[in-house]
């Protein structure tokens, strides 16, 4: 069964880190891209980054480039997020998922993990 | 204000069609056959309907079916069930500096 399980998320201040994991398993991880998608309270998707196979390929929403870094390690069927200089605007829950067929599609997803930027 | 277009909300009665539109631009939905298409309860993640258009993913009803006009995608579910009550989010592969882009959303009401 595939699983995708987010960890990671809480409360911090704005200008503050934060880094996001997501553990998969019940696939071979190495084999797909992987994106990171969020949803801000009482709003719409919004997708904001995904990472390669094999992490040579990234890709990023403009509202985060230069803040946010995708990475994953696949020996640990891990992916991750890492977010700085973080906004009150990236409010949201945070979803990992895993693409799959073609670009936009993703066929899993994690529960997801809350992140708030609060002073 | 999101990249792609979708009626705010949509309603019907059971048994009835219901039709979701998702109008984007030549760069998006009309430059390319990588539409999707995602049902969300509340409270849960959201669950792949469509791809590439118009192929469902194995074990979802053959009630959804997608289809594209020019810069328009479009969901169609058909006898209307009050199970299908969610929002609906289609998304698509852009050429921008962006990779993807979703749509605003659109919450469906069965009356």
């Amino acid at each position: 069964e595939v699983q995708l399980v987010e960890s990671g998320g809480g409360l911090v201040q704005p200008g503050g880190s934060l880094r996001l994991s997501c553990a998969a398993s019940g696939f071979t991880f190495s084999s797909y891209w992987m994106s990171w998608v969020r949803q801000a309270p009482g709003k719409g998707l919004e997708w904001v980054a995904n990472i390669k196979q094999d992490g040579s390929e990234k890709y990023y929403v403009d509202s985060v480039k230069g803040r946010f870094t995708i990475s994953r390690d696949n020996a640990k069927n891990s992916l991750y997020l890492q977010m700085n200089s973080l906004r009150a605007e990236d409010t949201a829950v945070y979803y990992c998922a895993r693409d799959w067929a073609s670009p936009s599609s993703f066929d899993y997803w994690g529960q997801g993990t809350l992140v708030t930027v609060s002073s | 204000q999101s990249a792609l277009t979708q009626p705010a909300s949509v309603s019907g009665s059971p048994g009835q069609s219901i039709t979701i539109s998702c109008t984007g631009t030549s760069s998006d939905v009309g430059g390319y056959n990588y539409v999707s298409w995602y049902q969300q309860h509340p409270g849960k993640a959201p669950k792949l309907m469509i791809y590439e258009v118009s192929n469902r993913p194995s074990g979802v009803s053959n009630r959804f079916s997608g289809s594209k006009s020019g810069n328009t995608a479009s969901l169609t579910i058909s006898g209307l069930q009050a199970e299908d009550e969610a929002d609906y989010y289609c998304s698509s592969y852009t050429s921008s500096s962006t990779d993807v882009v979703f749509g605003g959303g659109t919450k469906l009401t069965v009356l």
